[in-house]
């Protein structure tokens, strides 16, 4: 596709429950990043991928949450045993090739996770 | 930590109307400045940047200006349309240490109605 696609759309669970995110990125961006964003706040970074490592896990609030990259491409964020403060909506966005500053981030729609 | 404070809305104009959103940023170093928008059903995407000091970015009749004195990037625009609401964040690259890439730290968010 042409843009940065994610899904599911929304996710509602019960607390407790483990949940799925995914990330498809614009093919051939090497970046890949998960932000946050609760109700009333601005986005939070939770971390960045260079390819399938992640250099920068500083963002993820606590060991519940985990994210992997495979083939550089598809990137899935794991949230177990979901508390209600996880609520929020998850965004994900990729850069072009190679590093440095000033490479645009393209969001994806984001992904509205409800924790009843 | 580096941080951004943006104007909280909601902001309400009527069409045609002088637009100004505040932006103001703490960081260490020199980061580049970014106003993202969001329209309704839409994901994030960027409206303007400017990478050093008194730069001025500008796209789609929206204006901001790095002041690095006033640690400010504030959007303008002179005459706002319908089709200009929609959500505008304000952030700031932040250099990640290890990969060598940039997360981006946002403001909250302003919404900005704009009336017929």
């Amino acid at each position: 596709g042409a843009g940065v696609s994610q899904s599911p759309s929304n996710k509602v669970t019960e607390k407790g429950k483990d949940v799925e995110l995914r990330c498809d990125p614009i093919s051939g961006h090497t970046a890949l990043y998960w932000y946050r964003q609760r109700l009333g706040q601005g986005l939070e970074f939770l971390i960045y991928f260079q390819g399938n490592s992640a250099p920068d896990k500083s963002g993820l609030p606590s060991d519940r949450f985990s994210a992997e990259r495979t083939g550089e491409s598809v990137s899935t964020l794991t949230i177990q045993r979901t508390q209600q403060e996880d609520s929020a909506v998850y965004l994900c966005a990729s850069s072009s090739p190679g590093t440095g500053i000033n490479n645009e981030q393209f969001f994806g729609p984001g992904t509205r996770l409800t924790v009843l | 930590g580096d941080s951004v404070t943006q104007m909280e809305g909601p902001v309400t104009l009527s069409e045609e109307a002088f637009l100004t959103i505040n932006c103001t940023y703490t960081a260490t170093g020199y980061p580049s400045l970014f106003w993202y928008v969001q329209y309704p059903g839409e994901g994030l995407q960027l409206l303007l940047k400017a990478t050093k000091a008194d730069d001025k970015g500008s796209n789609k009749g929206f204006e901001a200006t790095y002041r690095k004195e006033t640690t400010s990037f504030h959007l303008e625009k002179g005459s706002v349309q319908v089709s200009d609401s929609a959500v505008y964040f304000c952030a700031l690259s932040a250099f990640i240490t290890q990969g060598g890439s940039e997360k981006l730290v946002f403001g909250k968010g302003t919404k900005l109605t704009v009336n017929p």
